[in-house]
């Protein structure tokens, strides 16, 4: 079967690191993407891998280990307006027939 | 404008009424898909479609159906609303091959109310 965890709820203060993590069982596991999402808004991309290892945007990077079923998204130098739902998903099958399972989001509020 | 489009964006109706809610891209993606989202129960996914002969069902498709219309159509119908319906539906897009271009893109999403 599928299943993705991910804590409900994390707080962090203005400037800090914070760390999100995902662990997922996924058959015919594929990739691992992770997606911000403000309240009452649309999911949007932030980051995928594929391979083992770190891949780094600016403020945030995302970790991915296959064997351990582990991910993670660091945030740097928190901002304010990196509160919001961090939704981490595993793409599962193959290109022509694959789709995405998502956990159930991690909502991280920064405060000041 | 806006690559992913849905309407309507807000929509209240009566349980037992039939609610069609409608997903246009121009990104030329051949693959969309229809979600709903639930406060704690992160995104699920209802229905989605490779290309326009493709319709395929996903983890909660009861009480719904599509139509895909054109490549750059796809709709989703209730036909007879329960309050359980109510929820924030999202339409997605995402590109053929594999690797990173499986990467959905979301639409605003259609908050819909059964009451």
């Amino acid at each position: 079967g599928q299943n993705i965890d991910q804590p409900t709820e994390m707080t962090a203060t203005e400037g800090a690191i914070v760390q999100i993590n995902c662990t997922y069982q996924t058959s015919g596991f594929n990739g691992l993407f992770w997606y911000q999402q403000h309240a009452g808004e649309a999911p949007t991309f932030l980051s995928y891998n594929v391979l083992d290892g770190l891949e780094e945007k600016g403020r945030f990077s995302s970790f991915l280990s296959r064997s351990k079923g582990y991910s993670y998204l660091l945030l740097k130098e928190l901002q304010m307006k990196d509160s919001a739902s961090y939704l981490c998903a595993a793409f599962h099958g193959s290109s022509n027939t694959g789709k995405l399972i998502f956990g159930q989001g991690t909502t991280l509020q920064v405060k000041p | 404008d806006a690559d992913v489009t849905q309407t309507p964006r807000n929509r209240i109706t009566k349980t037992g009424k039939r609610i069609m809610l409608e997903c246009s891209q121009t990104k030329g993606h051949d693959r969309m898909y229809w979600y709903r989202q639930d406060p704690g129960l992160g995104l699920q996914l209802i229905y989605y479609s490779f290309d326009v002969k493709d319709i395929n069902k996903g983890e909660i498709s009861d009480g719904y159906s599509v139509s895909r219309q054109a490549q750059a159509k796809f709709s989703l119908s209730l036909e007879s609303a329960i309050p359980n319906q109510t929820a924030l539906y999202f339409c997605a897009t995402s590109g053929t091959s594999g690797g990173s271009t499986d990467t959905q893109y979301f639409g605003p999403g259609t908050r819909l109310t059964v009451l």
